[in-house]
């Protein structure tokens, strides 16, 4: 247990519906990421959130949308994803003041798109 | 920009063998350095961290010494066990803006048979 959960742990999708994953943290931190993680490919950073506000957007598609209401909770919002989006989707949290400071995960999403 | 550089992978020894991963980065300034692992069908975990030059962090009986001389972080053990078995990742963090992402590795499989 890190302190950082995310939910659900597996979801399949079809091309056409409209998901969404959740990520939560009461770590107080203020600096939030999502990352995906596909098969024999490096991490790869999506976007970054601090103090509720995104900071950067890693060339992601428009089919990925994030959401972050509070410093606690991060949401991905997915539609219309095709097939090579299927990976594993990590949340991750650091303060935001303490650049020596490690950065806690989720056990992450498995997302399968068919 | 900041980089880390892994040994490709995968890894493979019998149980009781001493392992290194090696890790080198590029990075201004005093980036903090961090080894993470992670067990199948979960997140990313933090194994040990060093912040300064000459730092060693360790966990588990696994160890890493922060050596700037030649911009390093490689990871030992003396004695891998089973157990071990994981996905290894060096990664490193600028000390210029608090809330940046950490910067991570492409990941070294380490198979540990007995």
């Amino acid at each position: 247990e890190t302190g950082v959960t995310q939910t659900p742990r597996h979801l399949v999708m079809g091309m056409t519906n409209k998901k969404s994953l959740k990520c939560e943290q009461h770590l107080g931190h203020n600096a939030m990421y999502w990352y995906k993680q596909s098969a024999k490919k490096p991490l790869e950073l999506m976007f970054v959130y601090n103090f509720k506000e995104q900071t950067e957007n890693n060339s992601v598609p428009s089919r990925f949308s994030p959401e972050c209401p509070n410093s606690s909770h991060l949401f991905l919002h997915l539609h219309t994803l095709q097939p090579e989006d299927s990976a594993l989707y990590l949340c991750a949290s650091r303060p935001s003041y303490s650049p020596v400071a490690e950065a806690f995960f989720g056990q992450g999403t498995r997302l399968t798109v068919v | 920009g900041n980089s880390v550089t892994q040994m490709e992978g995968p890894v493979t020894l019998s149980e009781e063998a001493f392992l290194t991963i090696n890790c080198t980065y590029t990075a201004t300034g005093y980036p903090s350095l961090f080894w993470y692992v992670q067990y199948p069908g979960e997140g990313l975990q933090l194994l040990l961290k060093a912040t300064k030059a000459d730092d060693k962090g360790s966990n588990k009986g696994f160890e890493a010494t922060y050596r700037k001389e030649t911009t390093s972080f490689h990871l030992e053990k003396g004695s891998v066990q089973v157990s071990d078995s994981a996905v290894y990742f060096c990664a490193l963090s600028g000390n210029s803006q608090a809330g940046t992402a950490l910067i991570f590795g492409k990941g070294t499989t380490l198979s540990v048979s007995s």
